[in-house]
């Protein structure tokens, strides 16, 4: 069964510094989704992307966040100058088309802000 | 805008026990209902999902949900747990009417952990 992908699983980064985290979805899906769990929390909704533009955005998603397809195949996540509170889970996830669909997701990257 | 509380942070129980663990939403419109399961160190698995139709919905590994939509809830069950349902499982909900205003945002419970012990 065809899966979503996340690169790294383990990201350690100094606080200020750039990150991007990689996904690559199910080909043939259209809707593609960032997720993130801080530790003990709920999963909190990012961000959805479709047809190459920000659908909807949380109010976490702010200018230090982007999303990018930057060709056929990935989808990232870039947080500009990461604080010590972007510290969590960030699951990428997918589907074939918006709302009533299963999204697939990804088994996640720990990013870890020291 | 929707939320979701899932009433049982931890819920423990012997293999082959039957187990329930419930989830109630609040939302102005109507919504999509779905349950999520995740190993450790593993993304988040579809388990079932409600979308219209009959409110007993079936999901994978003997898992089943119940829609109901007065007492705003969707409660997973299974008659007889094993060792390999211990995951910390998620219910989780989408506006059903987009409008073009959503494109699918999930939002999550808490998170119920289940633990099956021998």
């Amino acid at each position: 069964e065809p899966e979503v992908t996340q690169t790294p699983s383990h990201q350690v980064t100094q606080m200020g510094q750039e990150v991007i985290l990689r996904c690559v979805p199910i080909s043939n899906h259209l809707y593609f989704y960032w997720y993130r769990q801080i530790l003990g929390q709920k999963v909190e909704f990012l961000v959805s992307f479709y047809n190459n533009e920000i659908s909807e955005k949380s109010e976490i998603f702010d200018d230090q966040f982007s999303v990018e397809r930057p060709d056929g195949s990935n989808f990232t996540l870039k947080i500009r100058s990461t604080k010590l509170e972007d510290s969590a889970m960030y699951f990428c996830a997918s589907s074939r088309t918006g709302s009533n669909q299963p999204q697939h997701f990804g088994d996640g990257t720990r990013l870890s802000i020291l | 805008a929707q939320s979701v509380t899932q009433l049982d942070s931890q819920v423990p129980v012997f293999e082959e026990a039957p187990v329930e663990l419930r989830c109630n939403y609040s939302s102005s419109v109507s919504v999509y209902l779905f349950w999520y399961v995740q190993y450790p160190n593993q993304g988040l698995q579809l388990l079932l999902k409600y979308l219209s139709g009959s409110t007993l919905v079936k999901g994978i590994n003997g898992f089943e949900a119940e829609f109901n939509k007065s007492q705003t809830s969707f409660h997973l069950r299974k008659p007889s747990v094993h060792i390999s349902d211990t995951a910390e499982y998620f219910c989780a909900v989408i506006a059903a009417n987009a409008g073009g205003t959503s494109y699918g945002k999930l939002t999550f419970g808490q998170g119920t952990i289940l633990t099956v012990h021998p």
